[in-house]
């Protein structure tokens, strides 16, 4: 595996489910980011994390829980959803905080909750 | 008023147009101004980052800053079918970490 890997690629999840998404980054990079990507909106940054300590929580709603046990991984836990979270989760790397210019992103989770 | 702004498209040029994507800002502190390309599925994809103003070349694609204006552009020559995308411009602050803003992002298609 190269780059930055998300599973799962797709979830569809009812409103009262629990669930989890991964992302895993091969570049070596000590920051990490989660973001929301919704149509005709801009990316929406949700957490950052730098060498696994979390910096940055933009305002996020507490149904939305990150988790980052090493600076490879990041996890966002996610329980009692609204529809209007449907979106995709993008997680992307950057070598460091500092070079938050040059960020790395994964392919995505498609997320649906009904 | 949005810190920045970007024209959502769609465009359509035909192969081998020369295409100019653009996005203004409102934020003077801005310091580095990034291009990421984003298909169809697919996460986005950095083409270029540019610090403060002046011209960046790679390849086919061209990046320019103009900071007097809050200006910046993207030239694509001699643009190809497989360039259909959406362009998202994205801009920081220096010093530390910065947060990025990104765009809305340009729905390019070129067609053959």
């Amino acid at each position: 595996e190269t780059g930055v890997t998300q599973t799962p690629r797709h979830l569809v999840m009812g409103m009262t489910n629990k669930k989890s998404l991964k992302c895993e980054q091969h570049l070596g990079h000590n920051a990490m980011y989660w973001y929301k990507q919704s149509a005709k909106k801009p990316l929406e940054l949700m957490f950052v994390y730098n060498f696994k300590e979390q910096t940055e929580n933009n305002s996020v709603p507490s149904r939305f829980s990150p988790e980052c046990p090493n600076s490879s991984h990041l996890f966002l836990h996610l329980h009692t959803l609204q529809p209007e979270d449907s979106a995709l989760y993008l997680c992307a790397s950057s070598h460091r905080p500092e070079g938050s210019y040059e960020q790395y992103f994964g392919p995505g989770t498609r997320l649906t909750v009904t | 008023q949005k810190e920045v702004e970007q024209d959502p498209g769609p465009l359509s040029v035909p192969e081998g147009a020369i295409v100019s994507l653009n996005c203004t800002y409102s934020n003077s502190a801005f310091q580095y101004f990034m291009w990421y390309r984003q298909y169809s599925r697919k996460g986005p994809e950095l083409l270029m980052y540019t610090y403060s103003s002046g011209n960046k070349e790679d390849g086919r694609f061209t990046a320019q800053v103009d900071k007097s204006s809050k200006y910046i552009s993207l030239f694509i020559r001699d643009s190809q079918p497989s360039d259909s995308a959406t362009y998202l411009c994205a801009m920081s602050n220096s010093g530390g970490y910065q947060k990025v803003t990104f765009g809305i992002g340009t729905k390019l298609q070129v067609i053959p």
